[in-house]
């Protein structure tokens, strides 16, 4: 099956730093989203990015299909950024989630 | 915009005994999933359903899980006899499922916090 895996797994920031986040996945696939897991263990959907690049904000990510990676780029970070970001592609019927990044930015 | 409902948040229960988290998916999707995630781990696939059919299934939607879609919006998923190791946050999604079920995002609900004591 496939495997997803993503760097770092811990990420220590001091408020407005920057920082990029990847997403290594084993196969082609068709979908690929991230997600942002709260303290309070909701995922927020921040992205659905199959392929190229999208911007909301401070967050963007691209993600180049053909070499089977994606990045989730946040700028100027804020301490509500805190939490773990996963990244999530798309078998034929499910998502397959990545072992997530823990992220934790200091006021 | 409309979103994925997940009732109870948070469910204790006895070890042993049943128990049925309900989720509504977006009304117009087709396709669901229950996903599950220990403390500390990563989110991991359970289940799928379609026209009211599983899709697959994990290796962890053994014979003690079941799903089922009783109506036209609630769809649920079952425990038949706890344990210890189901402790766990159990999320809903639905997908539209039009254009090819790979293509589609999913939309996942806030979870539900099950705690088996």
């Amino acid at each position: 099956g496939i495997q997803v895996e993503q760097s770092p797994p811990d990420l220590i920031l001091q408020e407005g730093a920057n920082s990029t986040l990847r997403c290594n996945f084993s196969d082609s696939v068709n979908n690929l989203q991230w997600f942002h897991q709260n303290p309070w263990g909701q995922l927020i959907n921040l992205f659905y990015i199959p392929s190229g690049t999208k911007q909301n904000g401070r967050l963007s990510a691209t993600t180049v299909a053909t070499e089977r990676y994606s990045l989730l780029y946040i700028s100027s970070s804020q301490t509500t950024d805190s939490g773990v970001y996963f990244c999530a592609v798309a078998g034929t019927y499910k998502y397959i989630f990545g072992t997530g990044t823990r992220l934790k930015v200091l006021a | 915009e409309p979103e994925v409902t997940q009732t109870p948040s948070h469910q204790v229960t006895q070890m042993g005994q049943e128990v049925i988290l309900r989720c509504v998916p977006i009304s117009n999707h087709l396709y669901f999933y229950w996903y599950r995630q220990i403390l500390g781990q990563k989110v991991e696939f359970l289940v799928s359903f379609y026209n009211n059919e599983i899709s697959e299934k994990s290796e962890i939607f053994d014979d003690q899980f079941s799903v089922e879609r009783p109506d036209g919006s609630n769809f649920t998923l079952k425990i038949r006899s706890t344990k210890l190791e189901d402790s766990a946050m159990y999320f809903c999604a639905s997908s539209p499922g039009t254009g090819g079920v790979s293509y589609q995002p999913q939309h996942f609900g806030d979870g539900t916090r099950l705690s088996i004591l």
